[in-house]
């Protein structure tokens, strides 16, 4: 089974501060995603990346970055936080493109 | 209009009927079509996937692909009260990336 994994299920920060989510995948998956998910406003999609070292802005990437340095593992960073982006954040893999995606467990991520 | 729109729910069955679960999309493009399922406070776990026209069955689920209409949907036969969760649509479109839908929540009552 793939095996998506995020390095925290809890994390909360201050405002202002930089804050690293973690993201590994065990299943050599060429495709690595980061979306977050909120009440009423469905999953939104922040980056992705198709290669190393490669990215791509999705839908909502302001006050976000992302870094692939390896392929197994796919790192999104805020910059400085805000209270706005306490959210539920689920990082994702998949073989390819247009392939079906698998999903960590979820950071739920608190700003103050 | 969204990109990918679900009925907005919720939907609620019996134990035992038919839940039929119906999403529609606006790009003519799209060629991946997946349902995930999620569970209150877990993360989307993939239960269908489906790229070409027609049926496609899987145990108690069948996903239909309509292309010309732009419709994907699901059906969850012999409905069990474990079934009850939110289901995301989601559509791989020209762009390159998924787009989900907001997902309808479905309640199978014992």
């Amino acid at each position: 089974d793939v095996k998506v994994t995020q390095s925290s299920r809890y994390l909360v920060k201050r405002t202002g501060e930089k804050v690293f989510l973690e993201c590994v995948q065990d299943m050599d998956h060429e495709n690595m995603f980061w979306y977050r998910q909120d009440p009423g406003l469905g999953l939104r999609l922040i980056y992705f990346s198709y290669d190393v070292k490669m990215k791509e802005k999705g839908d909502i990437p302001e006050g976000y970055s992302v870094s692939r340095e390896k392929k197994e593992r796919f790192s999104l960073i805020l910059e400085s936080a805000s209270t706005n982006q306490t959210s539920m954040y689920l990082c994702a893999s998949s073989p390819g493109q247009g392939q079906p995606q698998h999903f960590g467990d979820g950071t739920r991520l608190s700003i103050l | 209009q969204k990109e990918v729109e679900q009925n907005s729910g919720p939907l609620s069955v019996p134990e035992g009927a038919i839940a039929s679960l119906n999403c529609t999309y606006s790009d003519r493009g799209s060629q991946s079509f997946f349902w995930y399922r999620q569970y209150s406070g877990k993360s989307p776990e993939l239960i269908m996937f489906i790229y070409s026209n027609g049926d496609k069955e899987d145990g108690r689920f069948t996903a239909q692909l309509n292309k010309a209409s732009q419709y994907v949907s699901l059906l969850i036969r012999d409905s069990q009260p474990s079934d009850s969760a939110t289901y995301l649509c989601a559509v791989w479109g020209n762009a390159g990336k998924s787009t989900f839908g907001d997902g309808t929540t479905l309640t199978v009552k014992p």
